[in-house]
């Protein structure tokens, strides 16, 4: 069974500095990649993707996430936070089977405080 | 165009109690899936619905079951309530299947069980 993992589970920064969070996937197979992003009161929403082809997506408010497959990783950067980026982030995989692709299956979550 | 609404937003019940939930998806939407979201365990999948047939089921008890109306309005149902099941159980509608493209989630309905 696919399963996802965020080993860090409250990261903390300060304006500016740089954001790398950690998504690591079990599956040997072909994958859709996801990051979601919850902001304080407000309902999940995509923050971007990966389907296939540039390994290197780009999503909204400046995030990033490569895809090694090697390594079994997508993980999430950006190059300077914003006070506004503080929120909980949601790794998410889907495995695709045959041509068919299963549930998405979430992470268990990080939570990005932003100091000011 | 109106978002994926899931009523009610709160509630409380006791144990032994059954609730129903209900997610109305984005007009267009075929898909409907489930998570129950607690805190330390992210979102856990329950189920989804793709044109009135379960597509997908996740590692919950019988006590969890779901439906999806030719409209693609979806209910959910827990029965014999635990306080374990106090969470947030959130809906997501997607056009096709939720493997395919981008969930839009609902607010979710914060459940808490006495």
């Amino acid at each position: 069974a696919q399963s996802v993992s965020q080993h860090n589970h409250h990261v903390i920064l300060s304006e500016a500095a740089s954001l790398e969070l950690g998504c690591n996937y079990s599956y040997g197979g072909t994958v859709n990649l996801f990051w979601y992003v919850q902001y304080p009161g407000q309902h999940l929403q995509l923050l971007l993707k990966y389907f296939s082809g540039d390994p290197l997506v780009k999503g909204i408010k400046g995030f990033e996430a490569e895809f090694i497959k090697s390594k079994f990783s997508f993980n999430l950067r950006k190059p300077s936070v914003q006070w506004s980026d503080t929120a909980e982030y949601f790794c998410a995989v889907n495995a695709v089977s045959s041509g068919s692709a299963r549930q998405l299956t979430f992470g268990s979550g990080t939570q990005l405080t932003v100091l000011p | 165009k109106a978002g994926v609404t899931q009523t009610p937003r709160y509630l409380i019940k006791t144990r032994g109690q059954q609730v129903t939930l209900s997610c109305s998806p984005i007009s267009g939407h075929r898909s409907v899936s489930w998570y129950q979201q607690t805190p330390g365990q992210g979102l856990q999948f329950l189920f989804e619905y793709f044109s009135e047939t379960q597509r997908n089921k996740g590692n919950f008890p019988g006590r969890f079951s779901g439906r999806q109306f030719s409209n693609s309005r979806s209910e959910m149902n827990v029965s014999t309530l635990e306080l374990g099941d106090s969470a947030l159980y959130l809906c997501a509608s997607s056009l096709g299947t939720s493997s395919t493209g981008e969930l839009f989630f609902g607010e979710g309905s914060r459940l808490t069980v006495l």
